[in-house]
This record gives C-alpha cells, structure tokens and sequence, in this order.
C-alpha cells in the first residue's frame, strides 16, 4: 500500500525557535497534502491544505505566518513551525491524497513539544 | 457545512464479543464517502473501511461492518468476534467527491474502544 512518512518522528525545541516537518509520499505522486494537528485525547483538526507548486490554503484561525508550508514537489512537503512556543506543542499528522487512485494515505505524526 | 458527531466518547467490549460505534452526520450533499479510521497507541491513522454514499450495500472488511442509513445520515461501525489489537480509538470522517473539489476530511471526536480480556 502507498506509504507516507514523516520526520523527525519527534522534536524538542526552545520556546521563540522554528522548527520543520517534512511529509513525504514514498510510492506515489500527492498533487495535494493535508497538514493536521491533534492534541491530548482530541480529534483531528485540519490545518492547511497544500497544492503543489501554488500557495497553501489555510483553516479558519490558522496562522499562516506561523505555520509555513511548502509543497515544492509532487512527493514533499514541509510544515515550519516559526516562532515556535510552549502552545504550539502538539502531535502534527499529514495525509497525501494520490493522484491517480483520489485515496489520502495519512503520515505517522510528529510530536512537537516547545520547552 | 458538514458535521460529523460521535456520540460516545468511550465503549468497552469483552474479548470475542460484538460492539458497535455510532456516527451521525450531517450534509447537504447527495455523494459522499465516508470513513472509519482507527488510531492505536502508535498513533498512526489506520483506514478500516470505507463506504460510498451512492452505494446502498453496507461496506465489510473481514471482522467490521458498517450499517451506512443515508436517509438518517447515520454510519455505525461493527466489530465483531472483537480482539486486543482492536482496542484503540475509533474516528468517523466525511469527505466530499472529487467533483466538488473538495477532498480534506472532516473527523468526528472520536470513540475510544477498550478491549476487556
């Protein structure tokens, strides 16, 4: 099956630092990603939508300036996290949607923690 | 806008036993997919089924069923003969068709399942 990774798997950094998220497709081409974030015993909620080659799309009370993504090719994209502070700390998962067969296939996460 | 509701926060079942989790839902329109997806400890989303709206069958896949009722918009999840490795928590999503342009999810809170030995 179509396989999306993500690293770093887990991140510490200090408070006012950025840190980056790399969402990767392995075996397939992703025109378009999903960037979420979940905290503690939550539901998934949509960040940004990612096209690649154009600008991202962002959810209703996402900061764009502080959540930077980056969609340059058809396998990769990233998720800065700029600025980073203790309330930014979350488990962030990214989903591709394969261009050929419209399924998404989600990432393992990334647990950010901001000291 | 759609909505997706998960009623119960937490079910517990026995080993070998049947559960089902329930999901309403709520749209305007007429073609639609909607999911189930499973994220253990590791959590990793893991797809368990999928069913489309257009389709009256109910969707399975070996031991998980769903009992899709379009007119009530509800889109329950059975597990049967229920296992260990089952315990985890359960989301319900909504997602659009392609032709509406639209592809990203919308998640219900989740149900978390215990499995009891």
């Amino acid at each position: 099956g179509a396989v999306v990774s993500q690293h770093p798997s887990w991140v510490i950094c200090k408070s006012g630092t950025s840190v980056k998220i790399e969402c990767r497709s392995l075996d397939f081409q992703a025109t378009t990603m999903f960037w979420y974030r979940q905290f503690p015993k939550q539901s998934l909620m949509l960040m940004a939508t990612s096209n690649e080659g154009s600008k991202a799309t962002y959810e209703q009370g996402v900061e764009k300036d502080k959540f930077l993504i980056n969609h340059a090719s058809l396998t990769l994209s990233t998720l800065t996290v700029t600025s980073a502070h203790p309330e930014d700390s979350s488990f962030y998962i990214c989903s591709a949607r394969d261009l050929w067969v419209a399924e998404q296939y989600f990432g393992p996460g990334t647990r950010l923690t901001v000291t | 806008a759609q909505t997706v509701t998960q009623s119960q926060p937490e079910m517990s079942v026995q080993e070998a036993e049947t559960v089902t989790l329930s999901c309403t839902y709520d749209t305007s329109e007429s073609d639609y997919y909607l999911f189930w997806y499973k994220q253990p400890p590791s959590r990793q989303m893991i797809l368990v089924i999928r069913q489309e709206a257009y389709k009256q069958q109910n969707a399975t896949e070996n031991r998980f069923s769903v009992n899709f009722q379009k007119a009530a918009k509800s889109f329950s999840l059975k597990i049967s003969d229920s296992q260990l490795g089952d315990a985890a928590m359960y989301f319900c999503a909504y997602r659009s068709t392609l032709t509406s342009g639209t592809y990203k999810y919308i998640f219900g809170t989740g149900t978390r399942l215990k499995v009891l030995a």
